[in-house]
């Protein structure tokens, strides 16, 4: 059973959008998530954490949590063709500082 | 600031040579992280560190993986014998710790042995 679940895509969305990714997790004890763009051939950049259930934003982007469900989602409005990029979600358990477990990651094309 | 520094960007070997990557985290974070990616398996977890002491190491394919970090700005991983399945992108993270659990990501070592 994979632990961090995200569709691979490619999901293709146009410029002025609203692109909605989406990441299931299975450990329920899960306490920490973030969201990570990679670009191709660089590094993952944190873009957004959230802690608590509910919506939390930061400019373009909104990420969203539901604990119960174990469901978290990214929202990025207005896409612009510079999101272009791969999507990771991570989850980190407990409390305390642990390594993450990523998900495979969405590739999100912004057309223009 | 300067982020998290690795070294080399690139690595290409031989199968049966010994590999050893190189980190420099962000000056005033507690906790180092190594993870590999390839495009079979993704981003996986492999070690961290707390205060330069390794607290999860069961990430480490096998014993001839093994990693240090002798003081608190410098980290390596090494790879004896290096096999040609150990061929992905290295990369090194380091987080503050109790204030914020946020992991910063440097640029990788894109390793290859053949």
């Amino acid at each position: 059973q994979k632990e961090v679940e995200q569709n691979s895509g490619p999901l293709s969305v146009p410029e002025g959008a609203i692109a909605s990714l989406n990441c299931t997790y299975s450990d329920r004890v899960s306490q920490s998530f973030f969201w990570y763009r990679q670009y191709s051939g660089k590094s993952p950049e944190l873009i957004m954490s959230i802690y608590s259930n509910g919506d939390k934003e930061d400019g373009r982007f909104t990420a969203q949590l539901n604990k119960a469900s174990q469901y978290v989602s990214l929202l990025i409005r207005d896409s612009q063709p510079s999101d272009s990029a791969t999507y990771l979600c991570a989850v980190k358990r407990g409390g305390g500082a642990d390594g993450l477990t990523f998900g495979k990651g969405t590739h999100l094309i912004i057309q223009p | 600031d300067a982020g998290v520094i690795q070294s080399p960007r690139h690595e290409v070997t031989e199968m049966g040579q010994e590999v050893t990557l190189r980190c420099k985290p962000i000056s005033g974070h507690d906790y180092l992280f190594w993870y590999r990616q390839t495009m079979m398996r993704g981003l996986e977890l492999l070690i961290y560190f707390n205060n330069n002491v390794p607290i999860d190491d069961s990430g480490m394919p096998e014993d001839r993986f093994s990693a240090k970090m002798p003081n608190a700005s410098f980290s390596t991983l090494k790879i004896q014998p290096s096999e040609p399945r150990d061929s992905a992108v290295y990369f090194c993270a380091s987080s503050p710790g109790p204030l914020s659990y946020e992991q910063y990501f440097g640029p990788g070592t894109r390793l290859t042995v053949t």
